[in-house]
């Protein structure tokens, strides 16, 4: 158990919903990144916040926002859904921002989108 | 961005060392190299990460060398739970602290 929780674990919707993904980092920890995982792209990174602020983004689509609330849970929002959405969302933490930092990730949720 | 370049998939036998190489070889100074796991679609595992010295904790040792140009994660007693994908990563040092995840190898532990 790494610490990092995701809800839901499962999610199924259709194509044009919008649903949203929570994460609660470990104890302690500042940074929370988001991962996709799906098929053919592999584990992509989204986006990543520390201590409520963005710092960095990788390849998150338009139709995808994020942010990271006081208590440093964060949510993942999609809209818009299309098929090519269904995938694995990881979610990851860490104490900072330093590159020495490992980080620890949580269970993930799969989305299914139909 | 450093890239590294991974066997797709090895083999290893229950109980033996397995030895996973790891080439990248346009590695900047201060960028480490990262080790991850990923037992069947549960989220990636850290392993272990070094800079330049070898490292060895309670799940591996990370061997580098002296160039810094080539890796080997060491799995010294491998069991049928080792049996993931292992990712070679190194952290790139302009770009915050995201993980670009390859290819990795695929690693079957057979009884």
């Amino acid at each position: 158990d790494s610490g990092v929780t995701q809800t839901p674990k499962h999610l199924i919707t259709a194509t044009g919903q919008r649903v949203t993904l929570r994460c609660s980092p470990r104890s302690g920890d500042l940074s929370v990144y988001w991962y996709q995982q799906s098929l053919d792209q592999g584990l992509q990174f989204l986006i990543q916040y520390y201590n409520g602020e963005e710092r960095a983004k990788g390849n998150i689509l338009e139709r995808f926002s994020a942010q990271q609330f006081p208590d440093l849970h964060s949510e993942l929002n999609l809209s818009s859904l299309e098929l090519g959405d269904s995938a694995l969302y990881f979610c990851a933490s860490s104490p900072g921002t330093a590159t020495s930092y490992e980080q620890y990730f949580g269970p993930g949720t799969r989305l299914t989108v139909t | 961005d450093a890239k590294t370049t991974q066997p797709p998939s090895m083999d290893c036998a229950e109980g033996r060392a397995a030895n996973l190489p790891c080439n990248h070889s346009t590695i900047s100074g201060n960028e480490y190299v990262y080790w991850y796991r990923q037992i069947h679609s549960q989220g990636p595992q850290y392993i272990i990460h070094g800079l330049k010295n070898n490292e060895t904790n309670e799940m591996a040792s990370l061997i580098i060398t002296e160039d810094r140009k080539s890796s080997t994660l060491i799995l010294p007693h491998a069991t049928l739970r080792d049996t993931a994908v292992y990712y070679c990563i190194v952290r790139p040092k302009a770009a915050g602290n995201k993980l670009t995840f390859g290819g990795g190898t695929r690693v079957l532990v057979k009884p």
